[in-house]
């Protein structure tokens, strides 16, 4: 069965130090990944995704992701984090079969002047 | 392009009542996706829309939930005789029909709490 697994649920950084959050999936297949950020009252927002082709993704606000198949990670990473950053990342895997997300439990990022 | 909109944005109810919430999608999309999301948790599936035809449905959606997306636009969830643990986040996410690759597009959550 697919899954996503973000292994920390809370981090902590200063502002303008950089950023790695961490996201493991279990598929069969090729996944196809996603990272979506959540601020409070706010829906959810997508950063980036990746389909297929570099497995270094860019995304919106500075972040970028690399897929790494032989680690099924997806950690999406960020060189300097601004207070603006605080919020829920969530991590989602869309499968082949089916039209559902799956997503992770998220990680909830503090930034600290 | 205005977003995916959700109505209302907070619902109080008293256990045993019915409710219900709407989703505008964004409007070229076909697809329309609901999610639950309680405290801690990521959104879990609930049920999925291609235009009109309601597709998918997962276990978590009892007998109690039904969703309706009549003319292929907008969509409700109702939720009859809720329980406290209905309380939770309802997100709606929408996309065009590009298959497997598609990008779901999310809504602000309707957030409800059943006292």
């Amino acid at each position: 069965a697919q899954s996503v697994t973000q292994p920390d649920i809370h981090i902590t950084v200063s502002e303008g130090a950089s950023l790695e959050l961490r996201c493991n999936y279990s598929y069969g297949a090729t996944p196809y990944l996603f990272w979506y950020v959540q601020s409070p009252g706010q829906g959810l927002q997508l950063l980036l995704k990746y389909f297929s082709g570099d497995t270094l993704v860019q995304g919106i606000k500075g972040f970028e992701a690399e897929f790494k198949r032989s680690q099924s990670s997806f950690n999406l990473r960020k060189p300097s984090v601004h207070w603006s950053d605080a919020a829920e990342y969530f991590c989602a895997v869309g499968v082949r079969t089916g039209n559902q997300f799956y997503f992770g439990t998220g990680t909830s990022l503090t930034v600290i002047p | 392009d205005t977003g995916v909109s959700q109505n209302p944005r907070h619902k109080i109810t008293k256990r045993g009542q019915n409710v219900t919430f709407r989703c505008d999608p964004i409007s070229e999309h076909n697809r329309l996706y609901w999610y639950r999301q309680t405290l801690g948790q990521g959104p879990e599936f609930l049920t999925y829309f291609q235009n009109e035809a309601q597709l998918e449905k997962s276990r978590l959606l009892s007998d109690r939930f039904s969703a309706e997306r009549p003319k292929g636009s907008f969509s409700t969830l109702e939720i009859q005789r809720t329980e406290q643990g209905d309380s939770a986040m309802y997100l709606c996410a929408s996309s065009r029909n590009r298959g497997y690759r598609d990008t779901q597009y999310f809504g602000p959550g309707t957030r409800l709490t059943v006292l």
